[in-house]
């Protein structure tokens, strides 16, 4: 299967507080991404995962951490959050062909 | 950096009639990147669409095709005949080295009857 999880879908967070955005796929596949997408722009690339404690700063890396402890789980991470990063981060898994998760909607207030 | 660019945010093509979806790209690095169109139709997640990897050639699916022009820096989407349901939004992607991915802005495709 190609599925990929997004956990939570809508997250509603006041500026300053934690945010953590999970991600799981059932393929144990190696790499693994983030984006987030506003109006407009397209998808982002905040980073990118090769594998368990291997990742690289995308486009738009500022604001953002992310951790991979396990082949099948990529999480993002915010830390303090900002009005600015309300937006619709997706998960992405693969290579060569990327299959997408179905978005978290993170509002920040 | 890397980049590709969508000139036009919304086309408007009444059914039956030809589609083209420009899109343009720019690397840095020393290798052809990979060109992808990924496709989200209405309540439904991002989905490849066709992919090439090899410049000069064509790749094809659902009836829309897509030339990798090395030249021009170039991946149009193109269609003969729209159909309604290919109302969605479309999205020209590279890949260079490292596995990095880059997408376009999207053009959202609206296909009148």
């Amino acid at each position: 299967d190609m599925k990929v999880t997004q956990m939570p879908r809508y997250l509603i967070k006041r500026m300053g507080e934690n945010v953590l955005l999970e991600c799981g796929q059932d393929m144990s596949h190696e790499t693994m991404y983030w984006y987030r997408q506003d109006p407009g722009l397209g998808l982002q690339l905040i980073y990118i995962s090769y594998d368990v404690d291997s990742n690289s700063e995308g486009d738009i890396p500022k604001g953002y951490r992310v951790s991979r402890k396990k082949r099948e789980h990529f999480s993002l991470i915010l830390d303090s959050a900002k009005t600015n990063q309300t937006s619709v981060y997706f998960c992405a898994r693969g290579s060569g062909q990327l299959y997408f998760g179905e978005g978290s909607k993170l509002t920040v207030l | 950096g890397d980049s590709v660019t969508q000139t036009e945010g919304q086309v408007t093509v009444s059914e039956s009639k030809s589609l083209i979806i420009n899109c343009t790209y720019s690397t840095t690095s020393i290798a052809y990147p990979n060109l992808f169109w990924y496709v989200r139709y209405p309540g439904e997640g991002l989905q490849l669409l066709l992919k090439v990897i090899t410049a000069g050639q064509k790749g094809s699916s659902r009836g829309f095709e897509a030339t990798y022009n090395k030249e021009t820096t170039s991946f149009h989407l193109q269609k003969a005949s729209v159909q309604e349901s290919d109302s969605a939004v479309y999205y020209c992607a590279l890949e260079t080295g490292g596995y990095k991915v880059v997408f376009g802005s999207g053009t959202r495709l609206l296909v009148s009857p």
